[in-house]
């Protein structure tokens, strides 16, 4: 069964901070890792999207990481804002059909305090 | 920033009434989707569609449905409003590139609640 995890599920750091969200799938077969920031009450935004050949990607302070071999990714973000804080998702996409099916973590809840 | 929009943003209804979702994309995507999201779990996937007079079901069983007459344009009807039907609905629409590379863009999301 395709799956994503993420851990942990919530997660409280001081402004200025840096921390390390984790992701594990069992997706196969793998076509790329995106993850998204979800702010309260809104919609999903893309921070990266990863191939198979990609072990990391840089968006600002966010890095992500891929380990297609153990199927494992991470998000770190550095010196966090409090405009960080939100719900970071997780999302494998397929290669299986021509439509990509995307499979969905249930999100890390970070909340960064002054 | 991506160019879709969802309307209502907040929906509270009584049970058995109708409603329509609205959803449009100014991106001339093909490809648009449904997902229903309950707080803290993730999105689920109820409809698709691959481009005009083309829709599908997701993973996840709705009583809703939709429709694609136009191409930017992609409504949710529920014809019978359930407390069971209270979620955040998001709407998304994507690229028309290779599968692998696509990149999906959610609306703002609707959030119903019905009484």
């Amino acid at each position: 069964k395709n799956q994503v995890e993420q851990s942990p599920q919530s997660l409280i750091i001081l402004e200025g901070k840096n921390c390390t969200l984790q992701c594990n799938y069992t997706v196969s077969p793998f076509s790329n890792l995106r993850w998204y920031k979800q702010d309260t009450g809104r919609g999903p935004v893309s921070l990266t999207i990863m191939t198979f050949s990609e072990n990391t990607k840089s968006n600002g302070r966010y890095t992500a990481t891929l380990d297609a071999d153990t199927k494992q990714s991470s998000l770190h973000i550095t010196a966090s804002q409090l405009s960080d804080s939100a719900s970071y998702i997780c999302v494998v996409s397929d290669r299986g059909s021509t439509l990509g099916r995307l499979y969905f973590g249930r999100g890390t809840q970070l909340t960064v305090w002054p | 920033e991506a160019d879709i929009y969802q309307t209502p943003r907040y929906l509270v209804i009584g049970t058995g009434k109708k409603i329509t979702l609205e959803c449009s994309q100014t991106m001339g995507h093909d490809k648009m989707y449904w997902y229903q999201q309950d707080p803290g779990m993730e999105l689920h996937l109820i409809h698709y569609s691959y481009g005009v007079n083309s829709t599908e079901k997701g993973d996840l069983s709705s009583e809703s449905t939709v429709s694609r007459i136009r191409t930017e344009h992609f409504p949710l009807t529920l014809e019978s409003a359930r407390p069971s039907h209270t979620s955040q609905y998001l709407c998304a629409s994507s690229e028309n590139p290779h599968p692998s590379s696509y990149e999906q863009y959610f609306g703002p999301g609707t959030r119903l609640t019905v009484t």
